[in-house]
């Protein structure tokens, strides 16, 4: 199992303001995703980080809102750009080695958006 | 339209076995059904994975019939610590069906008393 380490671990930030969430694994993995969890509701996959190139989003997700860089196999980074308070969610970064069903999480990012 | 459904909750006592299913009708037939469990301000934590028939490992059994349209996670035992909310991971699409979308399920509170 790969160990993942995800920062900030919390945040209230204000309205319009943007925040930039690290994910680091501590050894390289091939698939890495970003998914946002909404208090008490399930997961939901954001994209897909690809090294070296563009994220693979899903449907509602986009690249201006949710900027994600993978510059290399074991970092990624999401940001969450102009929010407003239906962003406070959290958000939570997992990689997957050995097929993209067996995934590892980080612990996650809880972001308040006043 | 794909869907995945799960119980919302379940109540249960230490030493009994608990059983919870998730429904998925039409899911990709070359994928994996995936079990996780999760805790408060925490990540989900993969518990068990499996194709068709039964799986079972140290923590849980899974057991799921020919037609792949359920799946059933069954916790032999439960103690206190197994109090969490449990998700099932499937994938809809892929091949000539569409883009292939993984999805979790709804998630079941399980509530074990002693």
């Amino acid at each position: 199992s790969a160990v993942i380490s995800q920062k900030p671990s919390r945040d209230i930030c204000q309205r319009g303001t943007s925040l930039t969430i690290q994910c680091q694994v501590d050894s390289q993995v091939t698939m890495m995703f970003w998914y946002r969890q909404q208090p008490g509701q399930s997961l939901t996959l954001i994209a897909t980080a690809n090294q070296g190139s563009e994220a693979t989003y899903e449907s509602g997700f986009v690249i201006d809102k949710f900027p994600i860089s993978r510059p290399n196999l074991t970092f990624s980074t999401l940001t969450v750009s102009n929010m407003s308070p239906e962003d406070s969610s959290i958000y939570l970064c997992s990689v997957g080695q050995s097929n993209e069903e067996k995934l590892f999480f980080g612990s996650g990012t809880q972001l308040s958006v006043l | 339209l794909a869907k995945t459904t799960q119980p919302i909750s379940m109540d249960s006592y230490e030493g009994q076995e608990v059983n919870i299913t998730c429904s998925h009708n039409n899911i990709a037939t070359n994928d994996y059904i995936t079990w996780y469990q999760q805790f408060p301000s925490q990540g989900p934590r993969f518990i068990i994975q499996g194709y068709k028939t039964k799986v079972t490992n140290e923590v849980a059994s899974l057991f799921i019939p020919a037609d792949r349209k359920s799946s059933t996670l069954s916790l032999p035992r439960v103690s206190l610590s197994d109090t969490a909310v449990y998700y099932c991971l499937v994938a809809y699409g892929g091949g000539d069906t569409g883009r292939r979308a993984l999805t979790f399920g709804s998630g079941t509170r399980l509530q074990v008393q002693p």
